[in-house]
């Protein structure tokens, strides 16, 4: 069966200190995309970025970065030098690219960074 | 850049009345979906919808909940006979085709009382 582990459910942080989200996945497919979205307190959901399972490369955007490794089922999420403005939950998805496409979703990690 | 549309954002009614929620999907896009989120708790899918018709539903999307496109451009959610438990955040997506990522709407919060 499909889904996500965000064992983390807040962290908090002091501006300018790098933070890493963790984010495990179970799936049967061999096919699959992984998603970051970010949801501020405003409510909506914004997204970060999606991974296809045979892309295992690290991708860097600023100052987030993705470290993909699909040995340990893991999708984990890093801010680097963090900013007040990066307070938000940050959920981790999953949808499988055979049979069904809906985004199974984690529990979230509540990030506040403080001033 | 493009946009999926939410209407209304906050919407407050009685248990037991119908309510719909509605959403305007990018225009070239073919798959929609809508999902809920209760107050503080994970993103949850609902339904997606393909080619006029409902291709998958959780178990939450029971028979008191529907779906339709009434006219190429709108997407709707009705919720037949509300109840306290159905207060959430609505987010409606859609996407091109499955090789594209989902884009979300704002969400209306349904708040029923």
């Amino acid at each position: 069966a499909q889904k996500v582990t965000q064992a983390q459910t807040e962290i908090s942080v002091v501006e300018k200190e790098d933070v890493t989200l963790d984010c495990v996945y179970e799936t049967r497919d061999t096919t699959y995309y992984l998603f970051w979205y970010k949801q501020p307190p405003s409510g909506e959901l914004v997204f970060l970025i999606r991974r296809n399972s045979f892309d295992e490369q690290n991708e860097i955007s600023g100052r987030y970065s993705w470290n993909f490794q699909k040995s340990t089922s893991s999708f984990n999420f890093t801010i680097t030098a963090s900013q007040v403005v990066d307070s938000a939950v940050y959920f981790c998805a999953l949808s499988e690219a055979v049979d069904t496409d809906k985004l199974i979703f984690g529990t979230g990690t509540r990030l506040q960074v403080f001033p | 850049e493009p946009e999926v549309t939410q209407t209304p954002s906050h919407q407050v009614t009685q248990m037991g009345q119908e309510v719909i929620l509605r959403c305007v999907p990018i225009s070239n896009h073919l798959y929609f979906y809508w999902y809920r989120q209760i107050l503080g708790q994970k993103v949850e899918f609902l339904v997606s919808f393909y080619n006029n018709e409902i291709s998958e539903k959780s178990e939450i999307f029971d028979d008191q909940f529907s779906v339709e496109r009434p006219d190429g451009s709108n997407f709707t959610l009705k919720i037949r006979s509300t109840k306290l438990e159905d207060s959430a955040m609505y987010f409606c997506a859609s996407r091109q085709s499955f090789n594209y990522g989902y884009t979300f709407g704002s969400g209306t919060r349904l708040t029923v009382v």
